[in-house]
């Protein structure tokens, strides 16, 4: 069955990059994208972009450009959240997606979800 | 961007409610009557999708959970609700650069 598997808890100080994985299995990895949400805590969720799994082509929501970058690595079945210059403002859940048959911004199986705190 | 609202934000109710939550896009158009979905979200806990495309339910999800649209009013309605339903839900519109609602927690009564 589908699966999406994030990487485990960070705890960053300002200032630092931090990388989400995103380990996809149980269908080919190519046939859907992967959407990546922040939800802040106590907050609702925002869509921050999708890449696409064929091009490797990332796009970003307005706000999420500059210290946002998404990645593949088609080989391990994994997507990739890097986050630069970390301030405390990025302390949040980001949860990845696999992308629906209906469309590719309609999320049919999430990550568990992966908490980065930043802080001193 | 479309944005979508949502009403209530919160409600109570008791197991065995049938509750309902509504959701409205703005501006309002047709071609965003079937990209429309709902999310469940249990404390801690990821969303899942449980209706996509304003009334298909996803695989998996229970027969109690169903959604519809009225003009430019998506719903989402519980049916006999169960202990595990108590949670927040979340509309999105996935026509084009997709938005959230900004969800409704259903709490014990």
């Amino acid at each position: 069955q589908v699966q999406v598997v994030q990487s485990g808890s960070a705890l960053k100080m300002p200032g630092a990059s931090v990388r989400v994985s995103c380990k996809a299995s149980g269908y080919p990895f190519r046939d859907y994208a992967i959407n990546w949400v922040r939800q802040a805590p106590g907050q609702g969720l925002e869509w921050m972009g999708w890449i696409n799994t064929i091009t490797g082509v990332p796009t970003y929501a307005v706000g999420f450009t500059g210290r946002f970058v998404f990645s593949l690595d088609t080989s391990v079945t994994t997507a990739y959240l890097q986050i630069t210059n970390l301030g405390p403002a990025d302390t949040a859940f980001y949860f990845c997606a696999r992308a629906h048959d209906l469309s590719t911004y309609t999320l049919g199986n999430w990550g568990q979800g992966t908490l980065v705190t930043v802080s001193s | 961007d479309i944005q979508m609202t949502q009403s209530p934000s919160s409600l109570s109710a008791v197991v065995g409610d049938t509750v309902t939550i509504t959701c409205r896009a703005s501006p309002a158009s047709p071609d965003v009557i079937n990209y429309v979905n709902w999310y469940q979200q249990r404390p801690g806990k990821a969303p899942i999708l449980l209706i996509y495309g304003a009334s298909s339910l996803q695989s998996g999800v229970p027969s109690r959970f169903s959604g519809s649209v009225s003009g430019t009013d998506f719903t989402l309605t519980i049916s006999s609700l169960q202990p595990e339903d108590f949670a927040t839900y979340y509309c999105q519109q996935s026509y084009t650069t997709p938005t959230f609602g900004p969800g409704t927690e259903v709490n014990t009564k």
